[in-house]
């Protein structure tokens, strides 16, 4: 079955840091990108980052530059995401999704994990 | 970086009417490289159209998108009760911005 499956929910103390994990399963893993997502309680939808499971290459939306560490274990099909120095406005629902690109057409997050939930207090 | 700005902020309408949401860019999106999504609560959000016109699969052909350079729309030519839930458009490119989202509510 394809799909993205994500670590459990979090409490984190502000001032700690939190990684999140996301087994990929029923597909090529190192092919698509893997993006991390947030969404704040309420709130819109706020993209983070992506790793490149083959290369391990990444980018990171800028406000998260030097706190945002993705990485990946290409051997176990899992994607991290780590996040330092949290704040109560950290607290969100964290989502990693798979990259899709056609050629030409664009491009979206096609396969989402099932999102977790970490509250910073 | 493109902002996206998306209006309205919420819409009321009843099954079987016409859905009409707006996505404005700040700047000419390159390729027309813009996605829609749609989220119901508690759910993480589903992919709707990419490329501004072009339909994921499994997306239902009332869902249409169109547009060019700053501004696209996505259309629901007949509201089914589950279509109720939030939109977002998203720029896919050098960066991954969101709009902040039009809510399609039951009037």
């Amino acid at each position: 079955q394809v799909q993205l499956v994500q670590s459990g929910a979090e409490v984190k103390k502000p001032g700690a840091s939190m990684k999140v994990s996301c087994q990929a399963s029923g597909y090529t893993f190192i092919d698509p990108y893997i993006h991390w997502v947030r969404q704040a309680p309420g709130q819109g939808l706020e993209w983070m980052g992506w790793v490149n499971p083959d290369s391990g290459d990444t980018k990171y939306a800028q406000r998260f530059q030097g706190r945002v560490t993705m990485t990946r274990d290409t051997s176990n099909r899992v994607a991290y995401m780590e996040l330092s120095r949290l704040t109560s406005d950290d607290t969100a629902v964290y989502y990693c999704a798979r990259d899709f690109y056609v050629k030409n057409q664009g491009g979206a997050f096609d396969l989402w994990g099932q999102g977790t939930m970490v509250t910073v207090s | 970086e493109i902002v996206l700005t998306q209006s309205p902020g919420t819409l009321s309408l009843s099954p079987g009417e016409r859905a009409t949401l707006s996505c404005r860019a700040s700047q000419g999106v390159p390729g027309n490289f813009l996605t829609w999504y749609q989220q119901k609560p508690g759910q993480a959000p589903r992919l709707l159209i990419y490329g501004a016109s072009s339909r994921a699969s499994g997306t239902p052909d009332r869902f249409s998108g169109s547009g060019s350079g700053t501004d696209f729309t996505l259309t629901i030519s007949r509201l089914e009760p589950e279509d109720f839930a939030v939109y977002y458009c998203q720029h896919y490119g050098s960066s991954f911005t969101f709009g902040p989202g039009t809510k399609v509510d039951f009037k």
